[in-house]
């Protein structure tokens, strides 16, 4: 019940086009829901999180949808770039400054 | 920008030496979380200390690792025995305070166990 499932494993995208990633969560205590980015040999970055009182949160060209009644979220990355190619990991916690719990990883090649 | 930072960046180590992996969180943060990756796989969490104790930990934090926050800066951690399945990429994270606060990540110790 801890677990959050992704998918796509790894996607590839041409420049300017909409990359989709997406996750599943079971444990309805999950209040807290980021999106992570990595790059070979770093951390994982936060890029963008949202709370279930919203169903869609936009930050650039970045958006998360949020479906509580299904418990899903996805990642929407619009205009895809060559500089977003990297590894998307969506994550989920049950608020204040409780662990991540986090999925398997989206590897994201955007092609020029 | 404040960042999360980590030494050393490898370390090699022989099957059933200890080993202590070094983090500096941000300056005013208060919870301090340990996660591991092993190659190509998810990022899994180890344990979050807070208050000069451990708040949570895994079923993966056992007898043979520990915390500690020695002084006002670091936060370490120390893997008494080490075993081949240790190899993987360490990461602490720190967090402020308040609902959902972001965790900032460092980049990470690659753990190599021969």
């Amino acid at each position: 019940q801890q677990q959050v499932k992704q998918s796509p494993q790894s996607l590839i995208v041409q420049k300017g086009g909409i990359s989709i990633i997406n996750c599943a969560y079971e444990n309805t205590a999950f209040d807290y829901f980021p999106w992570y980015q990595q790059f070979p040999g770093k951390g994982p970055a936060l890029l963008i999180a949202i709370r279930p009182d919203v169903s869609e949160k936009k930050e650039g060209r970045f958006t998360i949808s949020f479906n509580k009644s299904a418990k899903q979220f996805s990642l929407h990355i619009m205009d895809s770039q060559p500089g977003d190619s990297a590894t998307y990991f969506c994550a989920a916690s049950k608020g204040g400054y409780s662990t991540l719990t986090f999925g398997k990883g989206t590897m994201l090649l955007v092609s020029p | 920008e404040p960042e999360v930072t980590q030494t050393p960046s490898h370390q090699v180590t022989q099957m059933g030496q200890e080993v202590i992996l070094r983090c500096v969180p941000i300056s005013n943060h208060l919870y301090f979380y340990w996660y591991r990756q092993i190659l190509g796989q998810k990022v899994e969490f180890l344990v979050s200390f807070y208050n000069n104790e451990i708040s949570e930990k895994s079923e993966i934090f056992d007898d043979q690792f520990s915390v500690e926050r020695p002084d006002g800066s670091n936060f370490t951690l120390k893997i008494r025995s080490t075993k081949l399945e240790d190899s993987a990429m360490y990461f602490c994270a720190s967090s402020g305070w308040g609902r959902g606060e972001t965790q900032y990540f460092g980049p990470g110790t690659r753990l190599l166990v021969l």
